[in-house]
């Protein structure tokens, strides 16, 4: 398996546009979750899907984020307008949630910068 | 009410000697406890996990956990640092409430190793 995949691994934008980061999960895992990692507030929980259904968004910042979930193997966080406060690394992480070990699984991460 | 408390922000230690980095957890039900390590600039990759079987917990480049239920406690050992072990360690606490997984992550703990 080839794990979670993100893309794009990077991303430069500037303020005001539109950024879409996309997710991959590993097949066969049923829940989903996107962090935001930055220096000053560490790792934070976004967004988190089970069965393709948001569960618990009450992490996503304000109305400028939102995600999508359309099928099991296909996830994006988007960003409109993106703001220099965006900038982050962003992790998608899914995981099969409903068996004894449902430890999660972490992508490469997107370095999102927004000038 | 969940909660992870990494007791050390940074440590430090010389190659060759043993390393401990501390966690306490509160959980209102039997949690699963995990231990993630992230490299610089890299995703967070699962070192070991504890999900109520033996309270020993071995895990990958020879890291270890003891569970400890007394003193609600899961650090994380290992007898002789290497190098390649700086990196930044996050204890994780999840468990499951009213159908949903919660998954509750430590501050973190940067690992130096002196050479």
């Amino acid at each position: 398996d080839a794990g979670v995949i993100q893309s794009p691994r990077h991303e430069v934008t500037e303020m005001g546009q539109e950024v879409t980061l996309r997710c991959k999960p590993i097949s066969g895992h049923n829940s989903l979750f996107w962090y935001r990692q930055t220096m000053m507030r560490g790792l934070e929980l976004l967004i988190y899907f089970n069965n393709n259904v948001p569960i618990d968004d009450s992490g996503m910042p304000e109305d400028r984020f939102s995600a999508k979930m359309p099928n099991a193997s296909f996830s994006t966080l988007k960003i409109q307008p993106s703001e220099p406060r965006d900038s982050a690394v962003y992790f998608c992480a899914s995981s099969w949630a409903g068996g004894t070990y449902n430890e999660q699984f972490f992508g490469p991460g997107t370095r999102l910068t927004v000038l | 009410a969940q909660s992870v408390t990494q007791l050390d922000s940074h440590v430090s230690v010389s190659e060759g000697t043993p390393v401990l980095l501390r966690c306490n957890y509160s959980s209102s039900y039997s949690p699963s406890l995990f231990w993630y390590v992230q490299h610089p600039n890299k995703g967070l990759q699962l070192l070991l996990k504890y999900t109520s079987a033996a309270t020993l917990v071995k895990g990958i480049n020879g890291f270890e956990a003891e569970f400890k239920k007394s003193e609600t406690s899961f650090h994380l050992t290992k007898p002789s640092a290497h190098m390649s072990d700086a990196a930044e360690y996050f204890c994780v606490v999840s468990e499951i409430n009213s159908g949903t997984y919660k998954y509750i992550f430590g501050t973190g703990t940067r690992l130096k190793v002196l050479a």
